[in-house]
Parts: structure tokens; C-alpha cells; sequence
């Protein structure tokens, strides 16, 4: 099964920071998912197909990356970012998560 | 609009089973394979396995083999999972969601359910 690893485990951001989260596959993958988790919720889709926001994500909100190497890029964080956001491969089966980003509020 | 209704926090006992189920409502329950996947507590997601309503298909991750059972009642557009022979490690919040099949058969759940935390003691 395709492992993914992403980085940092945990950060911390200020209100207006650029924040970059990565992914990286243990083999190429087609495609990349996002998904942002808040504490107590379930996961809610956020990017898709790498690049693709969701329907309702902001667009401070950017996906890009190819092959093995993915990220997820906040380009001005808000209070309302924090949380965990797990990317996901569907390529290959079976579908795998990363272990996830805890982004928090500096 | 897409829901997924999950039934409500089960408390089990080691060594049984628990059946939780899924309600699917706003599209063509048929249509959409339905997939399960785990969290334990303070954990990441785990994929179980999934079942295509529309003609009963099923595949599983080789972990849950044995332990999962999918199935699926299309007249009542409701997903189910029973999970047999509990044991500590099967205490999580489970999830249904919908994949998508996306560009280049990569798949993506669009929607997902509240989640059922089965919590497994004696």
C-alpha cells in the first residue's frame, strides 16, 4: 500500500502567516486529496484532484504537486484554518490517509 | 442536499459484535459506493473497505477481513457495518462517505457522516 507522510506533525501560524503543509507518496501517485478536520467533526473534502478547492473553501486555500510530492498552501492564515488536515491517495488501492497536519492559531 | 445519517455511540462488550448503519439521503443511494473508514482517538484515518449498493459488491482492506461486514438495504438507502469478536483495539469513531471517482480513477470522499463512536469495555 502507498504510505504517506506529511510534515510538519504540528505547527503553529499567525493570523495573516503563509502556511504550507506537505504530502509526501512512498510511489507516484496520480492525484492528491485534502481534507481539514476540526475537533469533534468529521473530515470535510477541502481539496481535490491536487488543485481543486471544494465547494465553500476559500481561496486563500491553493493544492499543487505532482508524482510523490504534494502541498497544501494557506496563503494568508485565519483564525478560522486551525485544524487537522489529512491528504489522501485514491490511485492506488487501497485508498490511504497521511497522519495528518494540526495546524494551530499562534 | 447529500447526507449521510449515522446511528448514534455504541458501548460493547469485549468479545461481541455491534452493527451500526449509515442513511443515505439527497442522491441515488445505488450509484455511489459507500466506504468506511476508522479513527481511533487522537489517531488518523484507517480505510475498512467499502460495498457498492446498486449490486451488493464489497472489497475490504486485508487488515479488516474478518472483522468487518458490509451490506446494504437499497430500499431504504441505509449502509451497514458489523463489526465482530470486539476487542479495546476496536475502539474508534467510525465513518461512512461517498467516493467520488475523480480524473485518472483516483477516488475522494465528497461527503461524509457524523461518525458513531463505538467505545468497546467490560
Amino acid at each position: 500500500e502507498i504510505v504517506l507522510t506529511q510534515s510538519p506533525t504540528t505547527m503553529a501560524a499567525s493570523p495573516g502567516e503563509k502556511v504550507t503543509l506537505t504530502c509526501r507518496a512512498s510511489s507516484s501517485v496520480s492525484y492528491m486529496h485534502w481534507y481539514q478536520q476540526r475537533s469533534g467533526t468529521s473530515p470535510k473534502l477541502w481539496i481535490y484532484e491536487t488543485s481543486k478547492l471544494a465547494s465553500g473553501v476559500p481561496n486563500r486555500f491553493s493544492g499543487s504537486g505532482s508524482g510523490t510530492s504534494y502541498s497544501l498552501t494557506i496563503n494568508s492564515m485565519e483564525t478560522e484554518d486551525a485544524a487537522t488536515y489529512y491528504c489522501q491517495q485514491g490511485s492506488s488501492y487501497p485508498p490511504t490517509f497521511g497522519a495528518g497536519t494540526k495546524l494551530e492559531l499562534k | 442536499q447529500v447526507q449521510l445519517q449515522q446511528s448514534g455511540a455504541e458501548l460493547v462488550k469485549p468479545g461481541s459484535s455491534v452493527k451500526i448503519s449509515c442513511k443515505a439521503s439527497g442522491y441515488t443511494f445505488t450509484s455511489y459506493d459507500m466506504h468506511w473508514i476508522k479513527q481511533q482517538p487522537g489517531n488518523g484515518l484507517e480505510w475498512i473497505g467499502w460495498i457498492y449498493p446498486g449490486n451488493g459488491n464489497t472489497k475490504y482492506n486485508q487488515k479488516f477481513n474478518g472483522k468487518a461486514t458490509l451490506t446494504a438495504d437499497k430500499s431504504s438507502s441505509t449502509a451497514y457495518m458489523q463489526l465482530s469478536s470486539l476487542t479495546s483495539e476496536d475502539s474508534a469513531v467510525y465513518f461512512c462517505a461517498r467516493l467520488v471517482h475523480g480524473r485518472g480513477g483516483s477516488g475522494y470522499f465528497d461527503y461524509w457522516g457524523q461518525g458513531v463512536m463505538v467505545t468497546v469495555s467490560s
